[in-house]
């Protein structure tokens, strides 16, 4: 079955720098676009990332912009998120998404998430 | 960047009643829209894509309608395992893929 697990969540001051991993299974993840998604404690979804299956296309939330950069490895199955220059308001849990389709649409399925915590 | 709006942002419901749960779009999505049903400490779930197909093992009592700005989720008879928060997604301009701010289905 298709499976997403995410990793290297964590605590990081602010200004600080973290790389998120998502390690994909059960499908052929070259065929698909992936993408990241956030959801600050208590609030509600908000999009950040998304790359295509040959990493060619990619596209940032405003608010990331300049800051994270989305990567894949396909020979490994694997998404990433570089995230630096760290903000409080970075503070969330992080999820990995597959697209739900050949097109960057809606999201199917969604990994389980990596809480990313950015205090002093 | 289009921005979706849901309405009620709570809404209680006794089990086995019927539950609507509307999502506006701030310009035309077509029908290029999702439902995500979210429970406490768990990653979203994919319910409904282009407004009113129901995703892999979705029950049918879940069924989403509307197209342009106008959008619903309707939960025909509500089971203790449905009480959660329901986000719509739209995915017609991008980027950015923008969700609305969801609307949460209380035990009434």
């Amino acid at each position: 079955q298709v499976q997403l697990v995410e990793s290297g969540g964590g605590l990081v001051k602010p200004g600080g720098s973290l790389r998120l991993s998502c390690a994909a299974s059960g499908f052929t993840f070259s065929d698909y676009y992936m993408s990241w998604i956030r959801q600050a404690p208590g609030k509600g979804l908000e999009w950040v990332s998304y790359i295509s299956g040959s990493g060619y296309a990619i596209y940032y939330a405003d608010s990331v912009k300049g800051r994270f950069t989305i990567s894949r490895d396909n020979a490994k199955n694997s998404l990433y998120l570089q995230m630096n220059s760290l903000r409080a308001e970075d503070t969330a849990v992080y999820y990995c998404a597959r697209a739900g389709g050949s097109l960057p649409n809606w999201f199917d399925p969604w990994g389980q998430g990596s809480l990313v915590t950015v205090s002093s | 960047e289009i921005v979706m709006t849901q309405s009620p942002a709570t809404l209680s419901v006794s089990p086995g009643e019927r539950a609507t749960l509307s999502c506006r779009a701030s310009q035309s999505v077509s029908s290029n829209l999702a439902w995500y049903q979210q429970k406490p400490g768990q990653a979203p779930r994919l319910l409904i894509y282009a407004a009113s197909t129901r995703a892999t093992g979705i029950p049918a009592r879940f069924s989403g309608s509307g197209s342009g700005t106008e959008f619903t989720l309707t939960i025909s008879s509500l089971q203790s395992e449905d009480f959660a928060v329901y986000y719509c997604q739209q995915y017609n301009n991008w980027p950015p893929w923008t969700f609305g701010q969801g609307t949460k289905v209380e035990i009434k």
